[in-house]
């Protein structure tokens, strides 16, 4: 158990479909983020959420449409996606951006196929 | 450009032995320099963190060091076990950018018996 919970942990869609990534963290943590992980790549942040507010989109498509209701969720809405878009998705949290020795902490991800 | 540098890409060693991970950064300012461990199918975990001023850092078997002057770091794991096996990613953040983390691409190391 991470402390940070990621919903599904594999899933497969087609181009056309809609569905969504659901992130959840029980760190009482006051930021968290969407990353996307490509084989062979560093990291890229997608999306940072303080507060429930969006602090950060990285120049992410609009295919891609995320959710922070409150602190402890956060979601990923998908739709039209392209097959390149096929990686691991990792939710991670922190207890204040700010905080120079705050880490990452990280669920185990979702790992997307797009067909 | 902020950019964070790791090699070898990949590593296989036999159990027992010692090895060592670098990374070499050009990201300014400097703020910290974490090294991260990710089992296959799981997402990362903090190993450690070093500050400007901190130049080792130990956890365990695994010990970071940290040269600001030349901008390198590298990982030391002693007498690996087949559990290292695992990619380990160096991250360096960039000073007053709480959200600006840049990921090196990570060094895939396996642990044959």
């Amino acid at each position: 158990e991470t402390g940070v919970t990621q919903t599904p942990r594999h899933l497969v869609m087609g181009m056309t479909n809609k569905k969504s990534l659901k992130c959840e963290q029980h760190l009482g943590h006051n930021a968290m983020y969407w990353y996307k992980q490509s084989a062979k790549k560093p990291l890229e942040l997608m999306f940072v959420y303080n507060f429930k507010e969006q602090t950060e989109n990285n120049s992410v498509p609009s295919r891609f449409s995320p959710e922070c209701p409150n602190s402890s969720h956060l979601f990923l809405h998908l739709h039209t996606l392209q097959p390149e878009d096929s990686a691991l998705y990792l939710c991670a949290s922190s207890q204040d951006p700010g905080r120079e020795r705050s880490p990452l902490h990280f669920g185990n991800g979702t790992r997307l196929t797009v067909t | 450009k902020n950019q964070v540098e790791q090699s070898p890409q990949s590593l296989i060693i036999l159990e027992g032995k010692n090895c060592t991970l670098q990374c070499n950064y050009t990201v300014s300012p400097f703020s910290n320099l974490r090294w991260y461990k990710q089992d296959t199918g799981r997402g990362p975990v903090s190993l450690t963190i070093m500050t400007f001023s901190e130049n080792t850092k130990s956890n365990g078997r695994y010990t970071a060091t940290l040269d600001a002057d030349t901008k390198q770091s590298s990982l030391h794991i002693t007498a690996s076990q087949l559990s290292d096996s695992a990619s380990y990613i160096c991250v360096v953040s960039v000073y007053s950018s709480a959200s600006k983390i840049i990921f090196g691409s990570g060094t895939r190391l396996s642990i044959r018996p």
